[in-house]
């Protein structure tokens, strides 16, 4: 149990062009995703927290008006890179929230390899 | 602000040898620590967490608030065991954001 998907797996697009990622909590309502961003190498960078129904928390640092988030529903997030740059090319991994022996464990999407030429 | 350090990118030991792989953090309140794994082509999930204070696939870890350190701790080294291990904590109240670590990736050796 306790399963999440991304798609796509893999983007490839050129710049200035927007792309979306999905994330989805497969056999658990999540009210809490989570996203994520990871350069070669790098550590995980916590992006934003998206609640159900209502707006993002997006981290210093993140522009969301780059990075919409969207997450209509308890099963679905999405991530929208607004005219995407090579700079945003990265792996764009998505966390569902799901209490787990009294507490909020954060169940992880296989992740989104983002390429923008 | 709160960090998460991983002094080592790589630790590579052989079969049977015992395991630390360590993690420092930095925050003013009372932190959640956690250990995540990330096995080949696969994704990340959780090992253990201090609050739990179990033994998970053999690993331990224990939260030593003087010295802000969670270092996790295998005693025997399995193959199995080579994987990206991350070190993460949640502040309370913090929605349950987590920061990580760098990672470290441990190689275990025949």
């Amino acid at each position: 149990g306790a399963v999440v998907s991304q798609h796509p797996s893999w983007v490839i697009c050129k710049s200035g062009t927007s792309v979306k990622i999905e994330c989805r909590s497969l056999d658990f309502q999540a009210t809490t995703m989570f996203w994520y961003r990871q350069f070669p190498k790098q550590s995980l960078m916590l992006m934003a927290t998206s609640n159900e129904g209502s707006k993002a928390t997006y981290e210093q640092g993140v522009e969301k008006d780059k990075f919409l988030i969207n997450h209509a529903s308890l099963t679905l997030s999405t991530l929208t890179v607004t005219s995407a740059h090579p700079e945003d090319s990265s792996f764009y991994i998505c966390s569902a929230s799901f209490p787990r022996a009294g507490y909020n464990e954060q169940f992880f999407g296989p992740g989104t390899r983002l390429t923008v030429l | 602000a709160q960090r998460v350090t991983q002094p080592e990118k790589l630790l590579s030991v052989f079969k049977g040898a015992p395991v630390e792989l360590k993690c420092n953090y930095s925050y003013s309140g009372s932190p959640e620590l956690f250990w995540y794994v990330q096995y080949s082509r696969q994704r990340l999930q959780l090992l253990l967490r201090h609050i739990s204070r179990e033994s998970i696939k053999g690993f331990t870890a224990d939260l030593n608030k003087g010295e802000t350190s969670f270092h996790l701790k295998k005693p025997f080294a399995q193959e199995e065991d080579s994987a990206m291990y991350y070190c993460a904590l949640s502040g309370r109240g913090g929605g349950n954001k987590l920061t990580f670590g760098t990672g470290t990736q441990l190689k275990v050796e025949l």
